[in-house]
């Protein structure tokens, strides 16, 4: 079956630690990969995408993401987190031209001051 | 420029009645996708509307419907509401590829 498998429900962490959020998908074809978080209180915001070229994409807020096509996955990377990273994230993949987008069940991350 | 806004914000309902929900898309957007997200789960697609047609739809049942208008604002209906339809709903506009959410409509139905 088609799906958006994200391996951490819950990461917690201390401030400064690095950060890797792992994502992989089960579509086959071409896809268009995307990170979204949605901070506290707030509605969902795009980090980064993927849509070609450099599997390694940078997004906002010092974040970045490897596509590796081999393994169907698309983990999400921060050298150095800080408190104001503590939000929920979810991978997504879309796919026929991104007139469905698929959403993975999110991973709450909490960093510790 | 205004964001995506939905309306409204909360909404109480029981079980067996009507709802619509209502969204205005990001200026200079002309797709509009709606997603149901139920507490501690990621976003599901419900459907996609462009040109006021519906253009691709997820797996939920015809109980889900839409609109869009020729101003490129939607509006997802859901009718005889269950319980398990309680849920934040979510609007997202786009323009080609990359899509930009709304803050939802919570939806309780009991």
């Amino acid at each position: 079956a088609q799906s958006v498998s994200q391996h951490n429900h819950h990461v917690i962490l201390s401030e400064a630690a690095s950060l890797e959020l792992g994502c992989n998908y089960s579509y086959g074809g071409t896809v268009n990969l995307f990170w979204y978080v949605q901070y506290p209180g707030q509605h969902l915001q795009l980090l980064l995408k993927y849509f070609s070229g450099d599997p390694l994409v940078k997004g906002i807020k010092g974040f970045e993401a490897e596509f590796i096509k081999s393994k169907f996955s698309f983990n999400l990377r921060k050298p150095s987190v800080q408190w104001s990273d503590t939000a929920e994230y979810f991978c997504a993949v879309g796919v026929q031209n991104n007139n469905d987008m698929r959403f993975g069940a999110g991973t709450r991350l909490t960093v510790k001051p | 420029d205004a964001g995506v806004t939905q309306s409204p914000t909360h909404l109480i309902k029981t079980r067996g009645q009507q709802v619509t929900l209502r969204c205005s898309p990001k200026s200079g957007h002309d797709t509009v996708s709606w997603y149901q997200q139920a507490l501690g789960q990621g976003p599901q697609f419900i459907f996609q509307y462009y040109e006021e047609e519906e253009r691709q739809r997820g797996n939920f049942p015809d109980r889900f419907s839409g609109h869009q208008f020729p101003n490129y604002s939607s509006e997802l209906n859901v009718n005889a509401l269950l319980l398990g339809d309680s849920a934040l709903y979510l609007c997202a506009s786009s323009f080609a590829s990359e899509q930009y959410f709304g803050p939802g409509t919570r939806l309780t139905v009991t």
